[in-house]
């Protein structure tokens, strides 16, 4: 069965320090991955997605992650954050069938020292 | 772009009453749109699959008689909690897929509060 699994339930790091926030997956074939970011209150923004070619992938607001098959983990990086990252961040796999369903972590709540 | 908006962004209701959200995809259109539900501090359920101009598919557990899906036109799908009580106050977020897309674009959401 496909999972995510986000050992993290909160991280927090200060204001320009360096972030990274860890995602495992479990599924069958080549996954197709994402970062989604929520600020409270707010619906998902896609922060960056991993199909194939490069593992390292770029995203927005300075973001990256790296996919690493033999790690099955998809880590989410940033070299300095800055206190509006303060959000709750998804890791997610798609089930790439008709039907396109994602299947998500169960978060990582950022929170940043000034 | 993909902007997804939905409406209302958020309801409070009495106990028995229906209440519809309605989730639109404003710069495309969406083949296939997603409801999810969302509890303070947790992830993201998904509740059901919209298709446009076909029945949606619901999750296990998922009452269908109880949260009605429609996606009437390649920009619009609805969900309509019907009888609603207390235990439906929930966050629900849509989202919505391009034909031929593998991304899903996330509306703001909408907080349902029943008395």
């Amino acid at each position: 069965a496909q999972s995510v699994t986000q050992p993290d339930i909160h991280i927090t790091v200060s204001e320009g320090a360096s972030l990274e926030l860890r995602c495992n997956y479990s599924y069958g074939a080549t996954p197709y991955l994402f970062w989604y970011v929520q600020s409270p209150g707010q619906g998902l923004q896609l922060l960056l997605k991993y199909f194939s070619g490069d593992t390292l992938v770029q995203g927005i607001k300075g973001f990256e992650a790296e996919f690493k098959r033999s790690q099955s983990s998809f880590n989410l990086r940033k070299p300095s954050v800055h206190w509006s990252d303060a959000a709750e961040y998804f890791c997610a796999v798609a089930r790439m069938d008709s039907s396109y369903k994602l299947i998500f972590g169960s978060g990582t709540r950022l929170l940043v020292r000034p | 772009g993909a902007v997804v908006s939905q409406h209302p962004s958020r309801v409070i209701c009495k106990s028995g009453t229906s209440v519809k959200i309605e989730c639109r995809s404003l710069d495309f259109q969406a083949t296939t749109m997603f409801w999810y539900r969302q509890f303070p501090k947790q992830s993201l359920m998904l509740m059901a699959t919209s298709n446009e101009g076909s029945k949606a598919t619901y999750e296990q557990g998922v009452e269908k008689d109880k949260f009605l899906i429609n996606h009437a036109s390649l920009t619009l799908s609805t969900l309509t909690v019907t009888s609603a009580h207390p235990e439906d106050s929930s966050f629900y977020i849509c989202s919505a897929r391009r034909p031929l897309g593998d991304t899903q674009y996330f509306g703001p959401g909408t907080r349902l509060t029943v008395l």
